[in-house]
């Protein structure tokens, strides 16, 4: 079965300083789809970024950029000149092949002011 | 523009009762997903809804149910409630079917639900 693993319960990051998240994607698929999602204690969900597996670059969207390794089926998420608004969960997300999103356990982010 | 809206925020309910839960996609948004999330199980997927026709279906058992109407609303059922229902259920809309490739899904703030 599918499986997305994000090793990173929780991280401490010092307000300023990057942050990089950790998501792989174990799949048998060659075509697939990984997404990074900001949940704040709202609840709400929010799309950071995206990455094809076909992409040829790697994807960035404003302070967010993905480290795509295609061998491993990596995505990890860097966040840049981390903000005290950065802190949340943040789920790694990929898309199987009936297009439905397997979902990562989350990294509770923390930005220390 | 308007983003998902869900109604209601909060819901207690009892063992034994149904819920039904709304959902409000995005103007000209015609996909509505849900999704249930639990401390335990994590994020799952329940279902898609997409021109009022059901598209995809997660590993629920059958007292979960939806619809979508013709102006794109969805609502969600759930019957004979249990315990382990209690979660946060989370609606999240695209302008075109889930089977499409890159689809991103704007979410709602969710509906918690708590089954006592």
């Amino acid at each position: 079965a599918q499986k997305i693993t994000q090793t990173q319960p929780g991280m401490f990051v010092q307000e300023k300083e990057a942050v990089t998240l950790d998501c792989t994607y174990d799949t048998s698929d060659q075509s697939y789809g990984l997404f990074w999602y900001k949940q704040p204690s709202s609840g709400e969900m929010i799309f950071l970024i995206y990455q094809g597996s076909y992409d040829e670059q790697n994807a960035t969207e404003g302070r967010y950029s993905l480290n795509f390794q295609k061998a491993r089926k990596s995505a990890n998420l860097v966040i840049s000149a981390s903000q005290l608004g950065d802190s949340a969960m943040y789920f790694c997300a990929g898309e199987d092949s009936n297009y439905q999103l397997i979902w990562g356990a989350g990294t509770k982010l923390i930005i220390k002011p | 523009k308007a983003g998902v809206t869900q109604t209601p925020r909060y819901l207690i309910k009892t063992r034994g009762q149904q819920v039904t839960l709304s959902c409000s996609p995005i103007s000209g948004h015609r996909s509505v997903s849900w999704y249930q999330q639990t401390p335990g199980q994590g994020l799952q997927f329940l279902f898609e809804y997409f021109s009022e026709t059901q598209r995809n279906k997660g590993n629920f058992p059958g007292r979960f149910s939806g619809r979508q109407f013709s102006n794109s609303r969805s609502e969600m059922n759930v019957s004979t409630l249990e315990l382990g229902d209690s979660a946060l259920y989370l609606c999240a809309s695209s302008p075109f079917s889930l089977a499409s490739s890159y689809n991103e899904q704007f979410f709602g703030p969710g509906t918690r639900l708590t089954v006592l």
